[in-house]
């Protein structure tokens, strides 16, 4: 299948500093791109639908300042946590649309806001 | 996008089929179900998916019900590393978002 890489895998950061999140798409284009984010034994939510070259749809309750997605190529999507705080220590993962059918996933990454 | 029921957790011993339900009875006839699962501290994996005929991979089966009110993942030789989250997911071609619910705790017993 398709792969999906993401970078960093994991990162530790000091509250009110900003981290950014590479998502790439490597051996195929992806006009969509998803972001979810993940707590400790709970389900992925959906945090916000990117689409290249145009603005990021966030879902309700996810604040578009605080969570910057840029999608400028086909193939890469990040996600900047902006003045980050311990409450945004969480699992980051994205995900690609690679046809109308298959979404295909990242490895994920940790971030622990200290 | 309709919703799913998963039980909550599943055991089963290594090398038996593992049968995992899914219900669905809201699920309108667009609808494909949808298979990941997700093994800890990893993205989900795409397992299978189908609309109304049963289907196969080199992975697993899935087997919906012919009213599609109900679904089942069939992963005939259960190993170890199949322990993870699995996910069902009822999703339209025309829904760009994958709803992610609970999802059922499959741990493969030795």
């Amino acid at each position: 299948g398709a792969v999906v890489s993401q970078h960093p895998s994991w990162v530790i950061c000091k509250s009110g500093t900003s981290v950014k999140i590479e998502c790439r798409s490597l051996d195929f284009q992806a006009t969509t791109m998803f972001w979810y984010r993940q707590f400790p034994k709970q389900s992925l939510m959906l945090m916000a639908t990117s689409n290249e070259g145009s603005k990021a749809t966030y879902e309700q309750g996810v604040e578009k300042d605080k969570f910057l997605i840029n999608h400028a190529s086909l193939t890469l999507s990040t996600l900047t946590v902006t003045s980050a705080h311990p409450e945004d220590s969480s699992f980051y993962i994205c995900s690609a649309r690679g046809g109308p059918q298959e979404q295909y996933f990242g490895p994920g990454t940790r971030l622990t806001v200290t | 996008d309709a919703k799913t029921t998963q039980p909550t957790s599943m055991d089963c011993a290594e090398g038996r089929a593992a049968n995992l339900p899914c219900n669905h009875s809201t699920i309108s006839g667009n609808e494909y179900v949808y298979w990941y699962r997700q093994i800890h501290s990893q993205g989900p994996q795409y397992i299978i998916h189908g609309l109304k005929n049963n289907e196969t991979n080199e992975m697993a089966s899935l087997i919906i019900t012919e009213d599609r009110k109900s679904s089942t993942l069939i992963l005939p030789h259960a190993t170890l590393r199949d322990t993870a989250v699995y996910y069902c997911i009822v999703r339209a071609l025309s829904s760009e978002k994958l709803t992610f619910g609970t999802g059922t705790r499959l741990t493969i017993i030795p």
